[in-house]
């Protein structure tokens, strides 16, 4: 699975827009790029997750640049209950691959009131 | 709430004994895996099992085992346990073994080996 690159701290006031950058430049082409969280020793939780196409869904949106070396994961109003470690993760997906979750680091979004 | 549940929350035992922590899937999913949290290590992977078979493995000790029962609930087995065994243990659940299909994780065994 390609290595990702993540910030490791961000801040976000609350409302506002929080914009969360992963750069994965080893990407394959059969690579999904999953975003996961963790809110304080909580169980990961899933976002959102994509291929090629920007996806949206109730909790977030997801950006995927047109070469697919990087992404931005946006939460369009960021609350307190969104303080949280978020994770870039890409993925090999179709039959015969495994499907372990390769964590980094993440990082560490803090939305401030 | 993902649906998967773990047991027990919390766990305090001493070096050199053995646990054991159990995960019930989400209905209808057919694939588990374990996850170990440790404060130096960060969230790795342990093991993977599919409808009763083991799937993948990871980064899993020999003193440490793991099963899927038929009723699909699993355990893991921790034995000849040492203080950098104290973590945070995950279980997650997937439909399928499918490495495309979204994994749920359940809140969590806090184990704590003194």
């Amino acid at each position: 699975d390609a290595k990702t690159t993540q910030p490791t701290s961000m801040d976000c006031a609350e409302g506002r827009a929080a914009n969360l950058p992963c750069n994965h430049s080893t990407i394959s082409g059969n690579e999904y790029v999953y975003w996961y969280r963790q809110i304080h020793s909580q169980g990961p939780q899933y976002i959102i997750h994509g291929l090629k196409n920007n996806e949206t869904n109730e909790m977030a949106s997801l950006i995927i640049t047109e070469d697919r070396k990087s992404s931005t994961l946006i939460l369009p109003h960021a609350t307190l209950r969104d303080t949280a470690v978020y994770y870039c993760i890409v993925r090999v997906t179709g039959s015969g691959n495994t499907g372990k979750l390769i964590f980094g680091q993440g990082t560490t979004l803090q939305v401030k009131p | 709430d993902s649906g998967v549940t773990q047991t027990p929350k919390h766990l305090i035992t001493a070096t050199g004994q053995r646990v054991t922590l159990r995960c019930s899937p989400r209905s209808g999913d057919l694939s588990v895996y374990w996850y170990q949290q440790s404060l130096d290590q960060g969230l790795q992977f342990l093991i993977q099992y599919y409808n009763g078979e083991e799937r993948a493995k990871g980064n899993i000790l020999e003193r440490f085992s793991a099963q899927q029962f038929p009723d699909l609930h699993s355990e893991l087995n921790l034995s000849s346990l040492e203080l950098g065994d104290s973590a945070l243990y995950f279980c997650a659940s997937s439909t399928t073994p499918l490495a495309g299909e979204t994994q749920y994780f359940g809140p969590g065994t806090r184990l704590l080996v003194l």
